[in-house]
Formats: structure tokens, C-alpha cells, sequence
């Protein structure tokens, strides 16, 4: 049971725009930012998006993060047969003093 | 370039112990707090822990699930981050990850480390 909600999938035909949730609480989310990880199959997990919506230099701003309340979304547009992979949203915890992630939503590109 | 390169890992037996290590090379090692995640087989990702810079304080942090059973050290000289496992238990198996920096900015290959008798 993580403590970050996320659904466990998400799917899009290519083109398309695609929003994943992560829901928390004020411990989390409500006063602290969010990061976005992509782990495409087989591989190590990599910074997609870090404070609510800044891109690492070399995504693509095709992806996109917002933060409200004690909820935060990643969306991808003009979705591509690469965006296939597992996402991950995580958040610092005030009263768990450390990080915690989401259960991960895995992304199908039909 | 930022590499992190991993080594360690394997199967142990329950109540056995594994060091992993991290070789960092691309940033200023030293300046950088650095942490363990670990993601069990088919599951989602879970902090281990960190450690700060020495600049920081040098200090550790611990996810409970581990606090007292695994240690994180740092060596500024190697350019190379440790995690010493011991007590390890069966649902200590899963891969772990060093990363860098606060937002785990960059992630190692992984090591897989199994813990069955």
C-alpha cells in the first residue's frame, strides 16, 4: 500500500493526451513538491519532472506536471510509442521524515 | 557525463549480509547528498535511505523498514557510496538503486540482491 495514490494503469492511442494522478495528503503533497520518474521497460527509473512542473533539461515538453491542493498530475501530449513505460510520482513526507513514492501507473500505447 | 555504476548484490541467505557500492564519476561526489531506493519484484519504488554531504553534516537517514539493520557510508576520496545490509530478511530482495542528489536526479543500472535460503 503506497502511500501516494496512483491509478495502476493509463492508456492512449499515439497523439493523444494522457494525464496520470497521484493523490496524497498534507503531509506530503499539501506542503512539500512533487517528482515524476519514467522507467521504461527493463531499465533504471529517470527524473521526468521535478518542483510540480520543471522538465530536466532533454525531456521533451511534450511532458508536463501541475500540483494542487494535496493532489498533483503529469501529463503527456502528443503521446508516442516510447512514452510506453511505468511513471511515478513522489513526494517528501513531513511526519515520515523521508520521500515516498506512488504505486506507479503503467502507461499502454494502443 | 554523470555514471553511476553499481557492484554488489547477489543471494544471501536470512539473516545474512551484502554490501553494495556505488561508483559516482561525471559530478563533484562530495557536494552531493546521496540515497538507496529499492523496488522488489513487480512492485513500485521504496526509499531506503541517504546520506548527506559532509558539508551537510554527514548524516543519515533511514526508511523503517531497514533503520538499524542497514547503513549507508560515503567515501569522498573513492567518489563511492555504500550500503551495508545486514539481518537481511526475505522481503529485503528487490533491486536497489543509488541515486543523486535530492530529487534523484540521476539513478545507477541497480543491482538485484535476493535473500532466499
Amino acid at each position: 500500500q503506497s502511500v501516494l495514490t496512483q491509478p495502476p494503469s493509463a492508456s492512449g492511442t499515439p497523439g493523444q493526451r494522457v494525464t496520470i494522478s497521484c493523490s496524497g495528503s498534507s503531509s506530503n503533497i499539501g506542503s512539500n513538491t512533487v517528482n515524476w520518474y519514467q522507467q521504461l521497460p527493463g531499465t533504471a527509473p529517470k527524473l521526468l519532472m521535478y518542483s510540480n512542473n520543471q522538465r530536466p533539461s532533454g525531456v521533451p515538453d511534450r511532458f508536463s506536471g501541475s500540483r494542487s491542493g494535496t493532489s498533483a498530475s503529469l501529463a503527456i501530449s502528443g503521446l508516442q510509442s516510447e512514452d510506453e513505460a511505468d511513471y511515478y510520482c513522489a513526494a517528501w513526507d513531513d511526519s515520515l521524515n523521508g520521500p515516498v513514492f506512488g504505486g506507479g501507473t503503467k502507461l499502454t500505447v494502443l | 557525463e554523470v555514471q553511476l555504476v553499481q557492484s554488489g548484490g547477489g543471494l544471501v541467505k536470512p539473516g545474512g549480509s551484502l554490501r553494495l557500492s556505488c561508483a559516482a564519476s561525471g559530478f563533484t561526489f562530495s557536494d552531493v547528498w546521496m540515497s538507496w531506493v529499492r523496488q522488489a519484484p513487480g512492485k513500485g519504488l521504496e526509499w531506503v535511505g541517504r546520506i548527506k554531504s559532509k558539508t551537510d553534516g554527514g548524516t543519515t537517514d533511514y526508511a523503517a523498514p531497514v533503520k538499524g539493520r542497514f547503513i549507508i557510508s560515503r567515501d569522498d576520496s573513492k567518489n563511492t557510496l555504500y550500503l551495508q545490509m545486514n539481518s537481511l530478511k526475505s522481503e529485503d530482495t528487490a533491486v536497489y538503486y543509488c541515486t543523486a542528489r535530492g530529487s534523484f536526479d540521476y539513478w545507477g543500472q541497480g543491482t538485484r540482491v535476493t535473500v532466499s535460503s
